[in-house]
């Protein structure tokens, strides 16, 4: 199995603020690496594909980048309702496995 | 408009088997590229890929669970069911279907709500 592994587990950040969130795989993936937000009790929310590719309705403040192994997601000037948490998958091989999880907190 | 939606009991004894059915709408599970995937999460836990079946019958499991998982689609009636058997306490859980819409290269673009699956005895 391929691992993710995300960084910060925890970030506590203020509206208005630039934050980065960093996930790392045991191995290639290329760009096959998806973001996802996910809010209590909701299902995950699609933001990000192919590393880079910003989903059609999210926000432009969100963005992503990496290939290979190391991936970022950031969000560039933070909104209330982006106080969630953020997760990565990668799906350039079965089974197809998700970070951690990153809670974004409000500082 | 893409929907999908999980369905199944609440709570389940150990060793007990559980039948989870995901019924959708908005897409075709016979169209090429197509896919659903379930995913489940533990309260307060991440995200754990389970399995994925294709629109040509590819099956795709967890290594760590393949020998407790089947799934399988009904083309007709929009639906793909995923078995898990000798459930425990552990496998307590938020259980998700989602669509993946063009094979290998695509994420889980749309997601149902979730059911909640509770093992107690």
């Amino acid at each position: 199995d391929i691992q993710m592994t995300q960084s910060p587990s925890t970030l506590s950040a203020s509206v208005g603020d630039r934050v980065t969130i960093t996930c790392r795989a045991s191995q290639s993936i290329s760009n096959w690496l998806a973001w996802y937000q996910q809010k209590p009790g909701k299902a995950p929310n699609l933001l990000i594909y192919k590393a880079s590719s910003l989903e059609s309705g999210v926000p432009s403040r969100f963005s992503g980048s990496g290939s290979g192994t190391e991936f970022t997601l950031t969000i560039s000037s933070l909104q209330p309702d982006d106080f969630a948490t953020y997760y990565c998958q990668q799906y350039n091989s079965y089974p197809n496995t998700f970070g951690q999880g990153t809670k974004l907190e409000i500082k | 408009q893409i929907t999908l939606k999980e369905s199944g009991p609440t709570l389940v004894k150990p060793t007990q088997t559980l039948t989870l059915t995901c019924t959708f709408s908005g897409f075709s599970l016979s169209s090429s590229g197509v896919g659903v995937g379930w995913i489940r999460q533990p309260p307060g836990k991440a995200l754990e890929w389970l399995a994925l079946i294709y629109w040509d019958d590819d099956k795709r499991y967890s290594p760590s669970l393949k020998s407790r998982l089947t799934i399988t689609k009904d083309t007709s009636k929009n639906q793909v069911v995923l078995i898990m058997t000798n459930m425990d306490p552990v496998d307590t859980a938020t259980y998700y279907c989602a669509h993946k819409s063009s094979g290998f290269s695509a994420p889980y673009k749309n997601w149902g709500q979730g059911t909640l699956v509770t093992v107690s005895s």
